[in-house]
């Protein structure tokens, strides 16, 4: 076990709908980021937050967006949803931010239909 | 931009055997370069990190990698395969500096028995 919890565990959902993953880091950990993993595509880097401040951004959709909040959860929400968006969804927690050592939660499943 | 390479997708090794997964890497600046591994229906796992310091790190499980700067590649190696080590390993690498850690598309390892 990780320490980083992400629900929903899994979700089904139509398109043009919009969806909120959410992510708990690992106790004492400040730094969260976000990545979506699909099978032709690999493990994605979607945005970063250290301490409630987004300080990184990567191949993340203008539909989307996050944030991270006071007390250190974050949220990943999803919009206009495409059948494309379908994947795997993961947060990471680390204590700083660029140390490398992520700590993964076991993923959001999302499935648009 | 950063970027990842991971030349092989599937790598087939039978068991005792050594392996060698490859990774290359494009950062500016020094890198920090990690391994990481997951299994199925789980979460990515971290092995092992370079920061700065000898260039062979050894890390979880047995598995090392070594830091080649000329060739801005970082193979995880690992003496003696076992097939408990069939996964789907992730180089990913970031720079002083940049909050970004980047991923490789993944390689995935079949040790043989």
């Amino acid at each position: 076990d990780s320490g980083v919890t992400q629900t929903p565990k899994h979700l089904i959902t139509a398109t043009g709908q919009r969806v909120t993953l959410r992510c708990s880091p690992r106790s004492g950990d400040l730094s969260v980021y976000w990545y979506q993993q699909s099978l032709d595509q690999g493990l994605q880097f979607l945005i970063q937050y250290y301490n409630g401040e987004e300080r990184a951004k990567g191949n993340i959709l203008e539909r989307f967006s996050a944030q991270q909040f006071p007390d250190l959860h974050s949220e990943l929400n999803l919009s206009s949803l495409e059948l494309g968006d379908s994947a795997l969804y993961f947060c990471a927690s680390s204590v700083l931010p660029n140390t490398g050592e992520l700590f993964f939660g076991e993923g959001s499943r999302l499935t648009v239909l | 931009a950063q970027s990842v390479a991971q030349p092989e997708d599937q790598v087939n090794v039978a068991e005792g055997n050594p392996l060698t997964v490859k990774c290359t890497y494009s950062v500016s600046g020094n890198p920090y370069l990690f391994w990481y591994v997951q299994y199925p229906n789980r979460g990515l796992q971290f092995l092992l990190k370079y920061i700065t310091g000898d260039n062979l790190v050894k890390g979880s499980y047995g598995f090392e990698a070594e830091f080649n700067k000329s060739q801005t590649s970082f193979h995880l190696k690992k003496p003696s395969a076992l097939v408990s080590d069939s996964a789907l390993y992730f180089c990913a690498a970031s720079s002083y500096g940049d909050d970004k850690i980047i991923f490789g598309k993944g390689t995935r390892l079949h040790i043989l028995p």
